[in-house]
């Protein structure tokens, strides 16, 4: 069946990038997200990107879709304490209508 | 900028009993959903529901579940004997399309 893989943990200082990575194995893949929760609140969708892209910038934020190798990364530039989340990496294929999350990245931004 | 809403936020509950978790999705959405995540563990799908019916289940969403949208705006999760294992934070999304899904904050679901 359909999985997304993510690491667990990932520490920066303060003003570094961060890079979160992530694995997914749907070959039908047809959208990809990263969601952020903030401790105690819900799901928020920060950033998506449609499977026939190869990168998305936000502003602070740049998406990385490797097609070939079902690998996706979300870059956040100059990371602030504020960023201390939880981040999801997830998928969805065209005509499905469930969202499969990996297990999260725990972001821990020092000071 | 709309949301979904989701109340209540925390509801305690007793072993065998009904609850209700509610939620309001974006106004102008036609595909509703319910997700759950256990303490610690992932974001694990439900249900989707489209055009009054269900549209996709997971194999958690036995007959202990149902999901009803009784009127133009809420969309509702039920439980019919909740179990301790039900215990999770249960969260409603919605999208115009199916596919890019905005979530609630969610329902702390405790089961005593």
């Amino acid at each position: 069946g359909e999985d997304v893989e993510q690491s667990l943990f990932l520490s920066v200082r303060e003003g570094d990038s961060s890079v979160i990575n992530c694995t997914y194995t749907d070959s039908s893949s047809t959208y990809l997200y990263w969601y952020k929760q903030e401790p105690g609140a819900g799901l928020q969708l920060l950033t998506y990107i449609f499977s026939n892209m190869d990168m998305k910038q936000d502003q602070r934020l740049t998406v990385l879709l490797n097609k070939k190798d079902k690998h996706l990364s979300l870059r956040i530039a100059d990371t602030q304490t504020g960023d201390s989340a939880i981040y999801f990496c997830a998928e969805s294929s065209g005509g499905g209508f469930k969202t499969i999350f990996g297990a999260g990245t725990r972001l821990f931004v020092k000071a | 900028e709309p949301e979904v809403t989701q109340t209540p936020s925390h509801q305690v509950t007793q072993m065998g009993q009904e609850v209700i978790l509610r939620c309001v999705p974006i106004s102008n959405h036609l595909y509703f959903y319910w997700y759950r995540q256990i303490l610690g563990q992932k974001v694990e799908f439900l249900v989707s529901f489209y055009n009054n019916e269900i549209s996709e289940k997971s194999e958690i969403f036995d007959d202990q579940f149902s999901v009803e949208r009784p009127d133009g705006s809420n969309f509702t999760l039920k439980i019919r004997s909740t179990k301790l294992e039900d215990s999770a934070m249960y969260f409603c999304a919605s999208s115009k399309t199916n596919n890019i899904q905005y979530f609630g904050a969610g329902t702390r679901l405790s089961v005593l």
